[in-house]
């Protein structure tokens, strides 16, 4: 069956642009989870939605970055101004409930120049 | 603070030999301890995991062994082959907080034919 997806897979964007990076989690799941990956380092929590009410958002490094999930299905993390430090690959991740197998998707790669 | 410490960085072993990955954690609320393998451009996939009632678990060629008292698990690859060079993860969740992964920095593995 189909996997988790996202989209767009490269993004490049000049710092100080805004941009947007989907997820479609896989059908009926009803966990999804943001991850920040840096180059050679393992992925780092951001935020966790159940359906459509996001439940933790710790993992945030700043106002900048916002994500959404309001039909419980597709999300989208939103990162505004873009800097530097916000190239990394962005990975989404669902699981039928929390605590859970988690089934990650390729993830997008952000590079802002 | 890193939650779960990974060792080592990387590792290179000869077709047919045992790889060995190693990792620790502090937080003795950890509950579950899954290993993640990830190929170059994709997402990390779900290779094997344990919960701490069990000392063992075994699937094919790789087997977890968890050590509760020492706070300590590892993964062990049996007859590694060309086809197991990735970077592993170990990982670890725990309910309270609705099953987020703190990752560990990752090991290279390199199996050579």
């Amino acid at each position: 069956g189909a996997g988790v997806s996202q989209s767009p897979r490269y993004k490049v964007a000049k710092r100080g642009q805004d941009v947007a990076l989907r997820c479609d989690p896989i059908s009926g799941h009803v966990s999804l989870f943001w991850y920040q990956q840096a180059l050679g380092q393992g992925p780092e929590f951001l935020t966790y939605f159940q359906n459509e009410a996001q439940l933790d958002k710790s993992g945030l490094p700043s106002d900048r970055f916002f994500a959404e999930r309001p039909e419980g299905s597709v999300s989208t993390l939103k990162i505004q101004r873009t800097q530097q430090e916000d190239s990394a690959v962005y990975l989404c991740a669902s699981s039928l409930v929390s605590h859970n197998e988690q089934f990650f998707g390729p993830g997008t790669r952000l590079t802002v120049l | 603070q890193q939650q779960v410490k990974q060792s080592p960085q990387s590792l290179i072993v000869q077709k047919g030999g045992i790889s060995i990955i190693n990792c620790a954690y502090e937080n003795t609320a950890f509950d579950y301890f899954p290993w993640y393998q990830q190929f170059p451009g994709k997402g990390p996939a779900l290779l094997i995991a344990i919960r701490p009632d069990v000392s063992e678990k075994k699937e094919g060629r790789f087997t977890i062994s968890f050590n509760k008292s020492a706070k300590q698990f590892s993964l062990h690859i049996m007859d590694s082959q060309p086809g197991d060079s990735a970077t592993y993860f170990c990982a670890a969740s725990r309910g309270s907080t609705l099953g987020r992964l703190y990752f560990g920095r990752g090991t290279q593995l390199t199996v050579w034919p």
